[in-house]
């Protein structure tokens, strides 16, 4: 019962801008959506999360559309140390399961 | 942000014996954490909720007799393989919810690879 849709894949330039989707259309008023990485042989590690306001941090900015149903990931000036599995994932703050899905493999190339 | 360990970070052991791996949360105080199982070029799937002082809650399919969490204190949670089998061998990896932070955000260990012999 995926919550989330995420293309497989995706490329990127280093220095580039990486933008990535996520459907979630099914999203209910008290879910957020989250964001995590995970690099190669290593834990998921948090990159950001929203509601309905578009959120940016140290590491990313996230665009959320009006009527909750995607979003997106904006990776500002892509380095090859971002290529990753990312997570889109949606919570609610009265779950504090993380529902994986597949997510989508980012590759920066140089 | 927060950190947590978890030890050993790789572990290869017989089939048929037992391998305990340890979750601590460094910096601050968890009182949930997290047991998840990842297969190579898979997701990450949750195994169980671990709740200091009380019992783990499993997901569907885990089996808790051989999965054993303990969670015997704010900082730190184990997870023992009991009996393990060729099949077991995965990365098992694992989360603490920080209660400071206003939406108790998980935080992840870096992760212990088993292979079972």
């Amino acid at each position: 019962d995926a919550k989330t849709t995420q293309p497989p894949s995706m490329d990127c330039a280093e220095g580039r801008a990486a933008n990535l989707p996520c459907n979630h259309s099914t999203i209910s008023g008290n879910e957020y959506v989250y964001w995590y990485r995970q690099i190669h042989s290593q834990g998921p590690q948090y990159i950001i999360h929203g509601l309905k306001n578009n959120e940016t941090n140290e590491m990313a900015s996230l665009i959320i559309t009006e009527d909750r149903k995607s979003s997106t990931l904006i990776l500002h000036h892509a380095t090859l140390r971002d290529t990753a599995v990312y997570y889109c994932i949606v919570r609610s703050t009265n779950d504090y399961k993380l529902s994986f899905g597949a997510g989508t493999t980012v590759t920066v190339r140089a | 942000g927060a950190v947590v360990s978890q030890h050993p970070s790789r572990v290869i052991c017989k089939s048929g014996t037992s391998v305990k791996i340890e979750c601590r949360s460094l910096d601050f105080q968890a009182t949930t954490m997290f047991w998840y199982r990842q297969f190579p070029k898979q997701s990450l799937m949750l195994m169980a909720t671990s709740n200091e002082g009380s019992k783990a809650t499993y997901e569907q399919g885990v089996e808790k007799d051989k999965f054993l969490i303990n969670h015997a204190s704010l900082t730190l949670s184990t997870l023992t393989v009991t009996s393990a089998h060729p099949e077991d061998s995965s990365f098992y990896i694992c989360s603490a919810r920080e209660l400071r932070t206003a939406y108790n955000e998980q935080f992840f260990g870096p992760g212990t690879r088993l292979t079972v012999l």
